[in-house]
């Protein structure tokens, strides 16, 4: 069955440097998100991605917080100036229509030192 | 705006026994519903969705969810337990269409053998 594949599983970046999360969603579908789950906390809303343009954000999609489908299969989101707030567990998810369930990948989990 | 309340953080049964996760939700309008299922460091798999059709619903692995509009609930069972259950539960809501899905907190559930 094909699946939501995310790299790296973990990444350990300094306070103030920037961190790219990397995400294949499945190949035919055509809406992209990212959420994150700070730890003991809810899973969150950050973007939605379709059309290779942003179709939905939250607040805290702030402008240090970018996202990108640099080619025909990966779908990055980059956070450009790290900070201790922003350690979480990030799981990119991808639907084939709006409509449809999202499929989530096993997750990045982001320690900021 | 839509959100969920997942009225147990912890549910302990022993195997063989049935389970019940609860779940509320609130919506202006008709919503989607979903319960996910998330096994240590894996990401979130879909168990089964309500979008407006037969109010109960089936989904994988012998569990099933009834949607309640009068008492604005969507609560998770199984007739009977089985150790790979262990794992947390999220119920989740979304309206129909491209908007992200909110997230309850997630309900624990331990399995004892």
């Amino acid at each position: 069955e094909p699946e939501v594949t995310q790299t790296p599983s973990h990444q350990v970046t300094q306070m103030g440097q920037e961190v790219i999360l990397r995400c294949v969603p499945i190949s035919n579908h055509l809406y992209f998100y990212w959420y994150r789950q700070i730890l003991g906390q809810k899973v969150e809303f950050l973007v939605s991605f379709y059309n290779n343009e942003i179709s939905e954000k939250s607040e805290i999609f702030d402008d240090q917080f970018s996202v990108e489908r640099p080619d025909g299969s990966n779908f990055t989101l980059k956070i450009r100036s790290t900070k201790l707030e922003d350690s979480a567990m990030y799981f990119c998810a991808s639907s084939v229509v709006a409509t449809q369930p999202q499929h989530f990948g096993d997750g990045t989990r982001l320690s900021i030192l | 705006a839509q959100s969920v309340t997942q009225l147990d953080s912890h549910v302990s049964v022993s195997e063989g026994t049935p389970v019940l996760l609860r779940c509320n939700y609130s919506s202006s309008y008709s919503p989607s519903l979903f319960w996910y299922v998330q096994h240590p460091n894996k990401g979130l798999q879909l168990l089964l969705k309500y979008t407006s059709a037969a109010t109960l619903v089936k989904g994988i692995n012998g569990f099933e969810a009834e949607f309640k509009k009068s008492e604005t609930s969507f609560h998770l069972t199984k007739p009977s337990a089985h150790m790979s259950d262990a794992a947390e539960y999220f119920c989740v809501v979304t309206l129909s269409g491209n908007t992200p899905l909110v997230f309850g907190k997630g309900t624990r559930l331990s399995v004892i053998a």
